[in-house]
Formats: structure tokens, C-alpha cells, sequence
């Protein structure tokens, strides 16, 4: 079945520092990627998505690029900001006909931005 | 505010309760979700309601019971509860149930936060 995988955090960094958390992905076909966002005390947020390899999903400064031959959605920012501390989960859509709309997550991945 | 809203925020109970979770969208959707939220493990799609029907059920203890009397509103109703289903309990929404993904996107309500004692 459909699975993802984040890198495990905690990840602490620094205010202005450069953010990458790694997603890879095993999923039949050509699935759309997606990452969501959860500040404290909220639900998931869409953060970006991508639909097709090649493709790179951005939104508030973050990128991530569908790279189909490595089954990677690596989210990346250049400059984090004390507000970007929250969770962040990747997630995968299936074929529409086979999955509906299942989204299938990663187990999410804490990030701390400290001044 | 996604649009999406939970009631209580926080619940305690004992293994002994019934209590009942709500979530009411107000994007006018036609799919509504549950999802459980533990610690350090993915997201657990529990139940999908599409146009106020189940399609979704993903083997989810009969202690769980999903009721979606309208497009609007979607409610989890609890009993004899154990320990470990205490979690978060996410409400989303979407368009539809399999619409094409450019329109299909799930929007989450805040959450209620369960504690079974």
C-alpha cells in the first residue's frame, strides 16, 4: 500500500536559518504530493502541493519539488522565522479512481525556530 | 479559521461515558471526514461521509460511531472508550469524495483533544 516517510524531529533551528525536511514517498501510479502545516492548538493547514513530476509546489517562502525518479517531496525554505515553529506533515493522494480522496501522511515532523 | 468547526475543544471522559464529538463546515462540501491523531504515529483516516453517506470505514472499533445528519455536520459518538483512544480527533471537509484533486482540497477543523481515564 501507500505509505510516506519524514525525516524524525525534532528539528531546532535558528531564526534566518536554512530548513529541509525530507519526504519520500512508495505509492502505485502517479500520485499528487502535498505538505501541511499545524500551528499549535489548530488543525492541518495546505501548505503546498504538487500534482505531476517536475512539478514545485511553493507557498510563504516554502518550496518543494515532485521528484519522481527519487520518490522525494523535500520541503525546503531558505530563512525560517520564529512564526514557522509548528508541525509539518507530509501527505499523498492516489489515483483518484483506486483511493478516492485518501490522503496517506507521514508522521509528522516538529519544527522549533528560536530567536 | 478554515471554515471548519469542533466542538468541545478538549474532552474528558471515562471508559464508562458517552459522550459525542461535533464538526460543522460551512463551505458547503459534500464530503466530511474523521481522522485520529496520536503521538508520534500518521494521521488514521477513521470514517468519509460523501452527500450523507458512509464510504468509508477503516475498521474502526464499533465504540466509534460516526452520524452525518446533513452535509453540514458530521458528529462521532463515543462509548466505553479504553485509555489508548485518547488523541486528537480531526474533522475536515473536502469538495467531494474522489473529485479531482485542483478542487478537491481537505480543509481541518481545530481538533478535539481526548483524554479517556
Amino acid at each position: 500500500g501507500d505509505s510516506v516517510t519524514q525525516m524524525e524531529g525534532p528539528v531546532t533551528l535558528s531564526e534566518e536559518a536554512f530548513l529541509t525536511i525530507n519526504c519520500t514517498y512508495t505509492a502505485t501510479g502517479y500520485p499528487s504530493l502535498f505538505w501541511y502545516v499545524q500551528y499549535p492548538g489548530e488543525g492541518l493547514q495546505l501548505l503546498l502541493k504538487a500534482t505531476k513530476a517536475d512539478d514545485k509546489g511553493s507557498n510563504k517562502g516554502f518550496e518543494a519539488t515532485y521528484r519522481k525518479e527519487t520518490t522525494s517531496f523535500h520541503l525546503e525554505k531558505g530563512s525560517v522565522q520564529v512564526s514557522d515553529s509548528a508541525v509539518y506533515f507530509c501527505a499523498l493522494r492516489g489515483p483518484t479512481e483506486t483511493s478516492g480522496s485518501r490522503l496517506t501522511f507521514g508522521e509528522g515532523t516538529q519544527l522549533t525556530v528560536n530567536p | 479559521e478554515t471554515g471548519v468547526t469542533q466542538t468541545p475543544r478538549h474532552l474528558v471522559m471515562g471508559m464508562t461515558n458517552k459522550k459525542s464529538l461535533k464538526c460543522e463546515q460551512h463551505l458547503g462540501h459534500n464530503a466530511m471526514y474523521w481522522y485520529k491523531q496520536s503521538a508520534k504515529k500518521p494521521l488514521e483516516l477513521m470514517f468519509v461521509y460523501n452527500f450523507k453517506e458512509q464510504t468509508e470505514n477503516n475498521s474502526v472499533p464499533s465504540r466509534f460511531s460516526p452520524e452525518c445528519p446533513n452535509s453540514s455536520h458530521l458528529f462521532l459518538h463515543l462509548h466505553t472508550l479504553q485509555p489508548e483512544d485518547s488523541a486528537l480527533y480531526l474533522c475536515a471537509s473536502s469538495q467531494e469524495w474522489g473529485g479531482a484533486s485542483s478542487y478537491n482540497e481537505q480543509f481541518f477543523g481545530p481538533g478535539t483533544r481526548l483524554t479517556v481515564l
